[in-house]
């Protein structure tokens, strides 16, 4: 089960471009790579996923290196709604258990 | 509107006393999962499900009973035994393949 380690907290100003990255060293061959967002007191958001390379979608864009022992999620010109908690997820999507969600990364948004 | 709703959103529980949380969806997914969620921490795997009348144990099941009956509803029961039952829980679904889960809106849970 790939664990994965992101940092605690990050500090960002309106309409500047965040880069979070996650580590997960043991990242197995059939694990996708998944990213949510989750403010107080609600269930987490889903924000993009991926397995390799680069993807990208109307909120976020999501690189993973050739050797996938981690990712960066990049959240293009944030704003004071984007101050949220941000986890990185592996899994083997195939396999429905096989998910760890780690303490998550805090991003504040500054104005 | 699909999704998922978890019910009620704040609950209270007396010592010795059982409590059942409420997920229902209507996104036609096939598992189901119940995380618990403790104050700046992450999300623990309770129970998940993969097709009715199924259900395997998470990471903290102890303390916790679950069923599967239909396969819109997963209800969690919060048993006695569970010690320290005070969190947020979470409810989530998704459909096979690779796909993301979706969540609930969680339910509060705290100590009378």
């Amino acid at each position: 089960l790939a664990k994965t380690t992101q940092p605690i907290s990050m500090d960002s100003y309106e309409g500047q471009e965040v880069n979070i990255t996650c580590s997960h060293n043991n990242i197995a061959t059939n694990d996708y790579i998944t990213w949510y967002q989750q403010f107080p007191s609600q269930g987490p958001r889903f924000i993009i996923q991926g397995y390799k390379t680069k993807v990208t979608n109307e909120v976020a864009s999501l690189f993973i290196p050739a050797d996938r022992k981690s990712s960066t999620l990049s959240l293009p010109r944030v704003s004071l709604s984007d101050t949220a908690v941000y986890y990185c997820l592996v899994g083997e999507t195939y396999n429905f258990n096989k998910f760890y969600f780690g303490s998550g990364t805090k991003l504040n948004v500054k104005p | 509107d699909g999704g998922i709703t978890q019910s009620p959103k704040y609950l209270f529980r007396k010592e010795g006393q059982n409590v059942t949380l409420s997920c229902e969806q209507n996104l036609n997914h096939d598992a189901m999962y119940w995380y618990r969620q403790d104050p700046g921490q992450g999300l623990r795997l309770i129970y998940y499900s993969q097709i009715v009348n199924d259900f395997q144990k998470g990471d903290i099941a102890e303390g916790y009973s679950v069923s599967r009956e239909k396969k819109e509803s997963f209800p969690l029961t919060v048993t006695s035994a569970q010690k320290n039952p005070t969190a947020f829980y979470l409810c989530a679904s998704r459909p096979s393949g690779a796909q993301p889960q979706h969540f609930g809106d969680g339910t509060r849970l705290s100590i009378l």
